[in-house]
């Protein structure tokens, strides 16, 4: 079993619609939670961070943490065309110990938003 | 602009030649870091370092060598390529190694034949 696994897709949406975009995990001593977004051919950006369990909101986008399940989840709102990438989840340990510096990647979400 | 510089942006190799890609931030930021994107393998690291002088092994570490003279700098040696190697790389950099705001380069596509 993977650390982390994430649907890879494709998901399609038409613009306006709810995403929801989902990672599950299997190390119970992941603290940090990350999603990223991906446009092709260019580098991974921050989009939202959360710490342990517990609900995230900026703007169009809600991030949610359910550790009990170990699930983690990201929604965006009235979705864009512009919103059209790849979105990658990613978790990381507590600041102290080995090997905590390290972000483990979910292989990531493709999300087409039509027109 | 601030950010993270990645050069080159592409690159051809033939087997058992060796290179260096470069990366560069001029944010000062102590964390920095090599990922390899593989198709249907997600991110995954190669080496890492927390600050100048200071590098260990990721996940996938075998075929590159790392050196980080410099807080701006943390090149990335491979140093006999192989077809394994072909991906795309990306550099990250991150305030403090316990920071989870990591600024990724564009990347560096890297086709070994």
């Amino acid at each position: 079993q993977k650390e982390v696994e994430q649907d890879p897709g494709p998901l399609s949406v038409p613009e306006g619609a709810i995403v929801s975009l989902n990672c599950t995990y299997s190390n119970s001593a992941f603290q940090y939670f990350m999603w990223y977004r991906q446009y092709s051919r260019k580098g991974p950006e921050l989009l939202m961070y959360t710490y342990s369990s517990g609900n995230k909101e900026d703007g169009r986008f809600t991030a949610q943490v359910d550790k009990s399940s170990k699930y983690i989840s990201l929604f965006i709102r009235d979705s864009q065309p512009s919103d059209s990438a790849t979105y990658l989840c990613a978790m990381r340990l507590s600041y102290s110990g080995a090997g905590s510096y390290q972000l483990t990647f979910g292989k990531g979400t493709k999300l087409s938003v039509i027109p | 602009n601030a950010g993270v510089t990645q050069t080159p942006k592409f690159q051809v190799l033939k087997t058992g030649q060796s290179m260096t890609l470069q990366c560069a931030q001029d944010m000062n930021h102590e964390y920095m870091s090599w990922y390899r994107q593989d198709p249907g393998m997600g991110l995954r690291l190669i080496h890492y370092s927390v600050g100048a002088g200071i590098t260990d092994q990721g996940e996938v570490p075998n075929g590159y060598n790392v050196s980080r003279s410099t807080t701006e700098d943390f090149p990335l040696r491979l140093l006999s390529a192989a077809p394994s190697q072909t991906s795309v790389y990306f550099c990250a950099s991150s305030p403090t190694a316990g920071g989870y705001g990591y600024t990724f380069g564009s990347g560096t596509r890297l086709t070994v034949v």
